[in-house]
């Protein structure tokens, strides 16, 4: 059984920076083709596809958000960590970790979700 | 970037009626060497995480009603569900896993019951 599961601060402050981990097990993150993304909902709105790295340690970022976020993951902790630096309000979501094999391309599992809120 | 938009933002359809959503890419996801194209439907309802519905466009995953199905290619895909259930009510989201970075979202169409 695949789970993912998203920890981290639920509160952040502008000007700092948010540091995710997704913690997952049913799969290695070191089998060929297997990836793991992060993806971010603001409240009411859409989903906003953030990073994603791969089992050969290759890592995308979205365009936008590139130069403030970093992806990283321990394959022997099964887990994929996500920084994003220089946070601000508009940065307030639920931050999702999901597995996204690349024989699919698509995610097939999504962890819990955790929603983070940037406030002073 | 792939910019991925759909249509219409939102609508409201009778039980047992049909509902289509379309999607529209920036660029073409049909990549040539795997005559696939990189386009998933997602499920999402709410307070729910979402749930995935079709992948490369078509393919519907296991345990997916065979109500909801996807079709298209290039730039112009559509999700059908064919006869309209209660539980379908929800936001739905096309993504594109093309090229880089991967994983685009539409904007989202909220589908209601008339």
């Amino acid at each position: 059984q695949v789970t993912l599961r998203e920890s981290g601060p639920t509160l952040v402050k502008p000007t700092q920076t948010l540091t995710l981990t997704c913690t997952f097990s049913g799969f290695s993150l070191s089998t060929s083709g297997m990836c793991v993304s992060w993806i971010r909902q603001p409240p009411g709105k859409a989903l906003e596809w953030l990073a994603l790295i791969d089992w050969d340690d290759d890592k995308y970022y979205s365009t936008s958000l590139q130069t403030r976020l970093t992806i990283s993951k321990d394959t022997s902790k099964n887990q994929v960590v996500l920084t994003m630096t220089n946070m601000d309000p508009v940065d307030t979501a639920t931050y999702y970790c999901a597995r996204t094999p690349s024989f699919l391309g698509a995610v097939d599992s999504w962890g819990q979700g955790t929603l983070v809120t940037v406030s002073s | 970037d792939i910019v991925m938009t759909q249509s219409p933002d939102s609508l409201a359809v009778s039980l047992g009626e049909r509902a289509t959503i379309n999607c529209k890419s920036s660029q073409s996801v049909l990549f040539s060497s795997t005559n696939k194209n990189y386009l998933a439907w997602y499920q999402q309802k709410p307070g729910q995480t979402p749930k995935l519905l079709i992948y490369w466009a078509s393919t519907r995953e296991s345990g997916v009603p065979d109500r909801f199905s996807g079709s298209g290619s290039g730039t112009d895909f559509t999700l059908t569900i064919s006869s309209l259930q209660a539980e379908d009510a929800a936001v739905y989201y096309c993504q594109h896993y093309y090229s880089t970075p991967p994983g685009t979202f539409g904007q989202g169409t909220k589908l209601e019951i008339k």
